[in-house]
């Protein structure tokens, strides 16, 4: 799986948006973009993935540049309940193996 | 409902004791996984389950044993406990590789070796 780089620390103003950055620059045609988090004490929680198209649910967007080497996940009105570390995974969608190779993520402290 | 359960919440023994954490899932899934997520925050990959047969045994001590009875349950035991496995430990579950498999953990055993 392609590695990912991520900023080690970013800060939000509450009620803002969180726009946090991933570059990918090695990644491979049928790669995807996953994107986690872990608060505090708890479990990794899927937050969004894709593949080159950008992506919205209810919790975030996931917006991929046309050259598919950097991302970046968009938060819209951030809270303090998203205080947590923020990983950006690069891996085959539903691959072989199917474990997540995490690195050190950003942690995003939501400020009042 | 607890989708991800994981027994016990914490786990405090001595060097050389045998302990076993429980996981288990009621989504569905045909794929189990345990991590290990050490006291720098690394989340790492141990092993993975696909309809009780283990797809991934990642670089870990033979004193590591996963169990699978069924697709909803993958327990971890540890034989000879040492310092160094101090750590928390996360189960998570997915659907079977070749589809969407988001992955869900648990809330994570915190085990302490003294």
């Amino acid at each position: 799986d392609a590695k990912t780089t991520q900023p080690p620390s970013m800060d939000c103003a509450e009620g803002r948006a969180a726009n946090l950055p991933c570059n990918h620059s090695t990644i491979s045609g049928n790669e995807y973009v996953y994107w986690y988090r872990q608060i505090h004490s708890q479990g990794p929680q899927y937050i969004i993935h894709g593949l080159k198209n950008n992506e919205t649910n209810e919790m975030a967007s996931l917006i991929i540049t046309e050259d598919r080497k950097s991302s970046t996940l968009i938060l819209p009105h951030a809270t303090l309940r998203d205080t947590a570390v923020y990983y950006c995974i690069v891996r085959v969608y539903g691959g072989s193996q199917g474990n997540l190779i995490f690195g050190k993520g950003t942690k995003l402290s939501v400020k009042p | 409902d607890t989708a991800v359960s994981q027994t016990p919440k914490y786990l405090v023994t001595q060097m050389g004791n045998d302990k076993s954490i429980k996981c288990e899932q009621n989504l569905g899934h045909d794929t189990m996984y345990w991590y290990k997520q050490d006291s720098k925050k690394f989340l790492k990959i141990m092993f993975s389950y696909n309809n009780k047969e283990l797809i991934i045994n990642e670089t870990v001590p033979n004193r590591f044993s996963p169990k699978s009875p069924d697709k909803a349950h993958l327990n971890l035991h540890i034989n000879s406990l040492e310092l160094g496995d101090s750590a928390v430990y996360f189960c998570a579950s997915s659907h079977t590789v070749g589809r969407d498999n988001e992955q869900f953990f648990g809330p994570g055993t915190r085990l302490t070796v003294l």
